[in-house]
């Protein structure tokens, strides 16, 4: 079945550093690709997402390629703030089936 | 627009207890999900609807009833609460029939302890 493998946490970077959360998946067919985010005390966001290969996904300054060859939606930004402390979950639909998600990978940016 | 919301936000149950939680969403999708977090094991799918009038099992359904009331409102029931079920449960909704590109959207969730 589908399934998503993301970095374990949790990451802890300065302000203004750069950040990579790896995401791998495995998926029959051609899966569309997520990143959501979540914030302290509050429900998941979507942040971007992906719906075919060499598609990029943007927004708040985050990035991720679909990269079918290597089965990877890895999540970049390149200076993080304080504010994107957070917990960020890589998941991937294929199909009408709901989404999968990875177990959610910890960032903590510290001033 | 409030988008997906749940009821309660926190709550405390005695083992062997039971109770219903609530999600209602205004955004006139087809399709809604119940899903569990647990520390360390991101979200699993415990139920799903993809249509008024249909229900499915996800992940974990083993201690849950759900029940699509309409097509704004997915309830989900635990029977006998047990300390296994201590969680914190987040409800969605996405159109699901517009193929997977589609967004799912989430409630900000139901903190449940059971004791």
């Amino acid at each position: 079945g589908n399934s998503v493998t993301q970095m374990e946490g949790p990451v802890t970077l300065s302000e203004e550093a750069f950040l990579t959360i790896n995401c791998t998946y495995t998926a029959t067919g051609y899966p569309s690709l997520f990143w959501y985010v979540q914030y302290p005390g509050e429900g998941l966001q979507l942040l971007l997402k992906a719906t075919k290969a060499d598609d990029k996904g943007s927004n708040k300054g985050f990035e991720a390629t679909y990269r079918k060859e290597t089965t990877s939606f890895h999540l970049e930004k390149g200076s993080v703030q304080v504010s994107d402390s957070a917990v960020y979950f890589c998941a991937l639909r294929g199909g009408n089936t709901p989404l999968v998600f990875g177990k959610g990978t910890r960032l903590s940016v510290i001033a | 627009n409030a988008g997906v919301t749940q009821t309660p936000k926190f709550q405390v149950l005695k083992t062997g207890q039971s109770m219903t939680l609530q999600c209602a969403q205004d955004m006139n999708h087809n399709s809604m999900y119940w899903y569990r977090q647990d520390p360390g094991m991101g979200l699993r799918l415990i139920y799903y609807s993809a249509s008024e009038g249909t229900t499915d099992k996800g992940e974990v359904p083993n201690g849950y009833n759900v029940s699509r009331l309409n097509k704004r409102e997915f309830s989900l029931r635990l029977e006998s609460a047990a300390p296994s079920q201590t969680s914190v449960y987040f409800c969605a909704s996405g159109r699901l029939a517009g193929g997977n590109t589609d967004t799912q959207y989430f409630g900000p969730g139901t903190r449940l302890t059971v004791l």
